[in-house]
C-alpha cells in the first residue's frame, strides 16, 4: 500500500471548517484514498473514501488533487465531538470475494477547541 | 453502533497466563480482522479470516492465534502473556459482496492490562 503522510496535530476553533491534508505522492492508479478517525480509544470509525473525483457525505468532504498526489479532508463546521486522531490510508479497493487489511500510520491529531 | 460486538471491554491477568477475546462480526459480514493498538506502536495489524480461511497475517507473535467459527465469530487466543501484550485488541468486520466499498467495521475493543 502507498504511503501516506499527515501533520501530528492540528488544531480547530468549534464551528470551523477543519481541513487536514494527506500526501500520497506514490499512490498507484489503483488505489483509493481513505479516511478513518479514531474518538480517543473507540474503535476506528470510517469517515469516506474515492479515487480521483472529490467525494462528500453527511459527515465530511475529500478534496482529491488532480494529479492524486495529496488530498484534504474537510469537515465543514467542526464540533468538540470531532476531537480524534484522522488517518488518511491509501489501498486498492477490494474485489468481490477479497477484503484487504488497512494498514493505520500515526495519523492527525485534530484538536477542536471553543 | 458499528454491529461489531466484542468481549470482554475489559481483561486483566497476570503474565504467564492465556486468555480469549471474542469478536462477533457484522450480520453477513465474512471478513474478520484483528488489531492490537498499544501506547507506543499506534494500530497494528494482526491478522485477518475470510468465511473461516486465514486470509492475511500481519506481526502477530508465535504466542497468538486466531481462528473464525463456521458462524463467522472470531476468538483470538493470547497466551504466555507478558506485561507488553498489554493493549487496546481491536476487531473489524467487512462485507465481501460486488458493492464492496472496502469498508471496514470496528468493534469497540478489549482493553487487556498483564500485571
Amino acid at each position: 500500500d502507498a504511503k501516506t503522510t499527515q501533520p501530528p496535530s492540528m488544531d480547530c476553533a468549534e464551528g470551523r471548517a477543519a481541513n487536514l491534508p494527506c500526501n500520497h505522492s506514490t499512490i498507484s492508479g489503483n488505489e483509493y484514498v481513505y479516511w478513518y478517525r479514531q474518538i480517543h480509544s473507540q474503535g476506528p470509525q470510517y469517515i469516506i473514501h474515492g479515487l480521483k473525483n472529490n467525494e462528500t457525505n453527511e459527515m465530511a468532504s475529500l478534496i482529491i488533487t488532480e494529479d492524486r498526489k495529496s488530498s484534504t479532508l474537510i469537515l465543514p463546521h467542526a464540533t468538540l465531538r470531532d476531537t480524534a486522531v484522522y488517518y488518511c490510508i491509501v489501498r486498492p479497493r477490494p474485489h468481490t470475494g477479497t477484503a484487504s487489511k488497512l494498514t493505520f500510520g500515526t495519523g492527525t491529531r485534530l484538536q477542536v477547541t471553543l | 453502533d458499528s454491529g461489531v460486538t466484542q468481549t470482554p471491554k475489559h481483561l486483566i491477568t497476570a503474565t504467564g497466563q492465556r486468555v480469549t477475546l471474542r469478536c462477533s462480526p457484522r450480520s453477513g459480514d465474512l471478513s474478520v480482522y484483528w488489531y492490537q493498538q498499544s501506547l507506543d506502536q499506534g494500530l497494528q495489524f494482526l491478522i485477518q479470516y475470510y468465511n473461516g480461511e486465514e486470509r492475511a497475517k500481519g506481526n502477530i507473535l508465535e504466542r497468538f492465534s486466531a481462528q473464525q467459527f463456521p458462524d463467522l465469530h472470531s476468538e483470538l487466543n493470547l497466551s504466555s502473556l507478558e506485561l507488553g501484550d498489554s493493549a487496546l485488541y481491536f476487531c473489524a468486520s467487512s462485507v465481501d459482496l460486488a458493492r464492496n466499498t472496502g469498508e471496514l467495521f470496528f468493534g469497540e475493543g478489549s482493553r487487556l492490562t498483564v500485571l
